[in-house]
């Protein structure tokens, strides 16, 4: 069974800091890795998909990497603002299929303070 | 109008209940699936379907069972609810791959349900 885990659990930072979030993966065989925001009492929200021929994956401030063959990827915050604050939550596909069912990290809190 | 509506947002029910948490979308997606989610811990699968006429279990499926009505619509059902199913409960939908759809999931605002 694949084992997702994020580090740290939470994150407490002042605005205006450059984060990294990190999550690594037990089986290497993956066709992605998705990462998401989940606002308190929110559902979740889909940040980026890394395809595994992709090394990484931009949108505004936040950069995903990601290297199958040592199971890890990261989540690059740039200047981090109060609007950062969630919960952000990694997921890798089940049993090598390319999408569908998903296996989640714990998540890493992150708390932004002004 | 949310993509993927969930009702209702907020239900307190009894021990040995019955209970039905309702999931419908208007992503036009054929996979949905229901999330189970519980205080610092991460998503765990409870039931998925790909198609109207396909259902599976996921990892913690016991003392669930699901109906998909329609490709729009997934339901969760407990049967006799009991308090360790108090939780997060979210739905999902993604695009099957080749459909020429976006990857990536749509998760509706999910069902806080406490048993008591």
């Amino acid at each position: 069974k694949q084992e997702v885990t994020q580090i740290p659990a939470a994150l407490s930072v002042p605005e205006g800091e450059n984060l990294v979030l990190n999550c690594s993966f037990t089986d290497s065989a993956i066709y992605n890795l998705q990462w998401f925001r989940q606002d308190p009492g929110k559902g979740l929200t889909s940040l980026l998909l890394i395809q595994s021929s992709q090394r990484e994956q931009t949108s505004g401030r936040l950069n995903a990497s990601l290297d199958k063959s040592s199971g890890r990827s990261t989540l690059y915050i740039a200047a981090s603002q109060p609007g950062d604050s969630a919960t952000y939550l990694c997921a890798v596909p089940w049993g090598g299929s390319t999408l569908g069912r998903l296996y989640f990290g714990r998540g890493t809190q992150l708390t932004v303070w002004p | 109008d949310a993509d993927v509506t969930q009702t209702p947002r907020n239900r307190i029910t009894k021990t040995g209940k019955r209970i039905m948490l309702e999931c419908s979308q208007t992503k036009g997606h054929d996979r949905m699936y229901w999330y189970r989610q519980d205080p610092g811990l991460g998503l765990r699968l409870i039931y998925y379907s790909f198609d109207v006429k396909d259902i599976n279990k996921g990892e913690i499926s016991d003392g669930y069972s699901v109906s998909r009505q329609a490709q729009a619509k997934f339901s969760l059902s407990l049967e006799s609810a009991i308090p360790n199913q108090t939780a997060l409960y979210f739905c999902a939908t993604s695009a099957s791959p080749g459909t020429g759809a976006s990857y990536g999931y749509t998760f509706g605002s999910g069902t806080r349900l406490t048993v008591v």
